[in-house]
């Protein structure tokens, strides 16, 4: 998975906590994105950052969700007041340069596991 | 809506088998990119197409991206249980940066 790290890796939150996921890309990418992957179903994007801005966050629920990507540290997606719908597969990815229309692949994490109880 | 959709949605094969999976859209693609996912883990890319009527092969993997750049296809010969996993395809319709996914083809081969 070209060193993108996450945790963690499985995460159990009852319902009205809080979760925080983490995504560290390959080092020298500056660009990082997060999708929900739903059982037996493909990756729905969610938000692209680069360090400090949000670029797109069209695929990320208005409430309840955040995401940030600070100069120093990991991508955090933020998910308040957790609901069983959210229990899903968050995968972060990273690039070295602007995806998609430059063709430039996306690196994936492991993905964070969360189960809503 | 821009999707892509892929076929078969799944797929048992002896080993041995040939196959073809498909990626299929209404949208022009600048670039397509095909993964594949494990139980468990996220997806690793496998190949990146870009030029219309492009082909490229990946030892027993043959990727070709349509001439019109809405589809493309992968083609697996002789499979081998190892090949076992999700096959995703993906790519940013309209030249835009946001990649969308398709549902995936689950390829199963049995030894």
């Amino acid at each position: 998975n070209a060193g993108v790290m996450q945790n963690p890796r499985h995460l159990v939150r009852r319902r009205g906590q809080e979760a925080r996921l983490r995504c560290s890309p390959v080092k020298g990418h500056s660009h990082v994105y997060w999708y929900r992957q739903l059982p037996e179903e493909g990756l729905k994007f969610m938000v692209y950052l680069q360090k400090e801005n949000i670029i797109d966050e069209s695929g990320m629920p208005k409430e309840r969700f955040s995401a940030e990507f600070p100069k120093e540290g990991p991508s955090i997606l933020r998910i308040q007041q957790v609901v069983r719908g959210d229990s899903a597969a968050y995968f972060c990815a990273s690039s070295p340069n602007q995806g998609g229309q430059g063709g430039s692949a996306e690196y994936f994490g492991p993905g964070t596991r969360l189960t809503v109880t | 809506t821009q999707l892509l959709e892929q076929s078969p949605q799944f797929l048992s094969i002896q080993e041995g088998e040939n196959l073809t999976v498909y990626c299929n859209s209404s949208s022009v693609f600048s670039s397509l990119q095909w993964y594949r996912q494990e139980p468990g883990e996220g997806p690793v890319l496998l190949v990146t197409v870009v030029t219309g009527g492009e082909v490229k092969k990946l030892k027993r993997l043959t990727f070709q991206f349509g001439d019109a750049r809405k589809d493309s296809s992968l083609h697996i010969t002789a499979a081998q249980p190892g090949d076992t996993g999700l096959y995703l395809c993906a790519g940013a319709p309209g030249g835009g940066f946001k990649t969308i996914f398709g549902a995936g083809t689950r390829l199963f081969v049995k030894a």
